[in-house]
Parts: C-alpha cells; sequence; structure tokens
C-alpha cells in the first residue's frame, strides 16, 4: 500500500536558524497537504498542494511540490519557539477519499 | 472560528467493553472522517463518510468498529469491543468539500481513549 515517510524524524535549531522537513512518497499524488500538530494538541491544517512542482507560502513557511508529485517539502525561515510541534504531511492517491500521513518531523526550537 | 468538538475527552474502558465516541463535525460540512493517534506515532485513516454512508475505510476500520450519523449534527465511532491495542488518540474531523474538490480537513481536539 501507499506509504509517505519523512525526515528528519527530529529536528532541534537554535531559534532564528532555519528548518526543513521532506516528504516522500512511494505513490504518485493527487494532492499533499501539511498539518502541524503542537504537543498535546490536534492537527491543523497549513496548506494544499495540488500542481506538479507547485510553490506555495506563507509568511515564513514555504511549501513545495515535486515535479512527479510524489515528494513535497516545508522550509521554515528563521524559526521562533512558536514553530514548536510535529509537523506532518498528508497524501491523497488518486480515486481516494483517505489521507495518508506521513510520519512526522518534530521541530524543537531552542531559545 | 468553527470548530469540530469532540466528546469525551478523554475516557477509560474495560477491555472487551463498547465505547461509542461523538462529535459535532462544522455546520456546514458535509464529509466527515475519523483517524487514530497511537501515542507518539502518526495520525492514521479509519473512515471516511459522505451522504449517509462510508466512502472508503482503511484496513484498521474492521467490524468491531462502525460509524454513524445519527441525526443532522453528530457523528459517531463505535467500537463493539474494546482490545487494548485500540487505546490512542482518536480524532474527528470534517470539510466542506470533497477530496477531489480541494479540502480543508478540520480536526477535533480529539478523544484520548485507555483500554485497560
Amino acid at each position: 500500500g501507499q506509504q509517505v515517510m519523512q525526515i528528519p524524524q527530529y529536528q532541534h535549531v537554535q531559534e532564528g536558524e532555519d528548518f526543513t522537513t521532506y516528504c516522500n512518497s512511494s505513490t504518485t499524488l493527487s494532492n499533499i497537504q501539511w498539518y502541524k500538530q503542537r504537543p498535546g494538541g490536534h492537527p491543523v491544517f497549513l496548506i494544499q498542494l495540488v500542481k506538479s512542482g507547485e510553490v506555495k507560502k506563507q509568511k515564513r513557511l514555504t511549501f513545495q511540490f515535486g515535479e512527479a508529485k510524489k515528494n513535497s517539502s516545508l522550509h521554515i525561515t528563521a524559526t521562533q519557539t512558536t514553530d514548536v510541534g510535529t509537523y506532518f504531511c498528508a497524501g491523497r492517491g488518486g480515486g481516494t477519499y483517505k489521507y495518508i500521513f506521513g510520519t512526522g518531523t518534530r521541530l524543537k526550537v531552542l531559545a | 472560528e468553527p470548530e469540530v468538538t469532540q466528546t469525551p475527552s478523554h475516557q477509560v474502558t474495560q477491555m472487551g467493553q463498547e465505547v461509542i465516541l461523538r462529535c459535532v463535525p462544522i455546520s456546514n460540512h458535509l464529509y466527515f472522517y475519523w483517524y487514530r493517534q497511537i501515542l507518539g506515532q502518526k495520525v492514521e485513516f479509519l473512515v471516511s463518510f459522505y451522504n449517509n454512508e462510508i466512502s472508503e475505510k482503511s484496513e484498521i476500520f474492521d467490524d468491531q468498529f462502525s460509524v454513524e450519523r445519527p441525526d443532522g449534527s453528530n457523528f459517531t465511532l463505535k467500537i463493539r469491543s474494546t482490545k487494548l491495542e485500540d487505546s490512542a488518540m482518536y480524532f474527528c474531523a470534517s470539510s466542506e468539500k470533497g477530496p477531489i474538490s480541494g479540502n480543508t480537513i478540520y480536526f477535533g481536539e480529539g478523544s484520548w481513549l485507555t483500554v485497560v
């Protein structure tokens, strides 16, 4: 079945440093979504990417969907302590309702 | 901002007992989902529900699980005979549009189920 992996599993950065998490699917995706989950919290939708090669920005966050629609990345510029949490990608294959969540990248930001 | 609400927030149950987790999706949403997350692990899809029927389910969603929309507002997940490995956070979610149209999925705060 479809698998979605993320690297790294954990990342500790100093406040102000950049952070990137990478998401790789075993199959081609129709679209991909990104979520943030604070410790003890629930997933919060960040963004959806649909088109091959698509790049979207939200303030300090940049999301990219690969040309082959099998991978994606989330880059945070100049991290802040409020960025702490686990970032999940969730990919959906064609003809299905379900999103397969990635393994997540847990970000810690050191002040 | 509208939100998905879930009850209970935490439930402890004996193995073999039935559990019903309740959710009130966002009022104008048409698509409903249950996901679960075992402590420290990733979020796993259980089931999606649209137009009063299951539209898709995962291999986790076996005969022990069922979903229902008993009235116009509630969406429930029933686990018929709980097992220890059912201990997890169960998230209800809803979306206005379906995945084909490009849907933003809103998650509830979750119901933490502990089976002892």
